[in-house]
């Protein structure tokens, strides 16, 4: 069961460039979320989705932009990379049973620096 | 407005030694909920527990222990009898009813076990 994965691992980007972050959930869950995780700050909200077709902004949207076509799948875009997006990127999911019965499951995390 | 503060950024302790993680909380809600992550050096992060905000009960789960005390609005957590795999950085979360994206994480504390 290889639960929450992203990919990649690891980038080194250039100023001005673009990417997209995978992240594929195989637990069938309805809630997925991306975050940031910055030295001294925790983790901060990017985006987040409630099910497929939808998303909604987090706490620091700015810069970044997702999608969910398949439940099981939330990308995360950077269209043009800025040196500020340097940071670890998590991904996370979280079964619908409630409001509030079940815990996220993260990701490894990606590893993004931007030059 | 919801925070979370862990005070402790580092802690270092020598193997077997009892360590306890400090959680203080603000929150004007009356319905909450608390978690409790590890992020060990491979990057992912963990879920420990949740408790939500009626259950001041506190928790026992082999060496790992949670004393929640509404009074002070702390979820503290100690390790007794540490061991050099509690090495991690240790996140304190406070949710709310409404989906998890009300999600508000501390900034971790780095827990080394030294052998």
């Amino acid at each position: 069961n290889a639960g929450v994965t992203q990919t990649p691992k690891f980038r080194v980007l250039k100023t001005g460039q673009s990417m997209t972050l995978l992240c594929a959930q195989d637990m069938n869950h309805e809630y997925m979320y991306w975050y940031r995780q910055d030295p001294g700050m925790g983790l901060r909200l990017i985006h987040y989705s409630v099910g497929e077709g939808t998303t909604a902004k987090g706490e620091v949207p700015d810069g970044y932009n997702v999608s969910r076509l398949k439940k099981q799948n939330f990308l995360l875009g950077l269209e043009s990379a800025a040196p500020s997006q340097t940071s670890v990127y998590f991904c996370a999911s979280r079964a619908l049973i409630g409001a509030w019965d079940t815990e996220a499951f993260f990701g490894q995390g990606t590893r993004l620096t931007v030059v | 407005a919801q925070k979370v503060t862990q005070a402790q950024t580092e802690i270092s302790v020598v193997e077997k030694e009892d360590v306890t993680l400090d959680c203080v909380y603000e929150t004007r809600d009356t319905t909450y909920y608390l978690f409790w992550y590890k992020q060990p050096p491979s990057g992912e992060l963990v879920f420990l527990i949740r408790r939500n905000s009626f259950d001041e009960q506190n928790e026992i789960s082999g060496r790992y222990s949670w004393n929640f005390q509404k009074s002070t609005s702390s979820f503290n957590f100690t390790i007794t009898a540490s061991q050099v795999v509690d090495s991690a950085v240790y996140f304190c979360a406070l949710g709310f009813s409404g989906g998890y994206q009300k999600v508000t994480f501390g900034i971790g504390t780095k827990l080394q076990v030294i052998p």
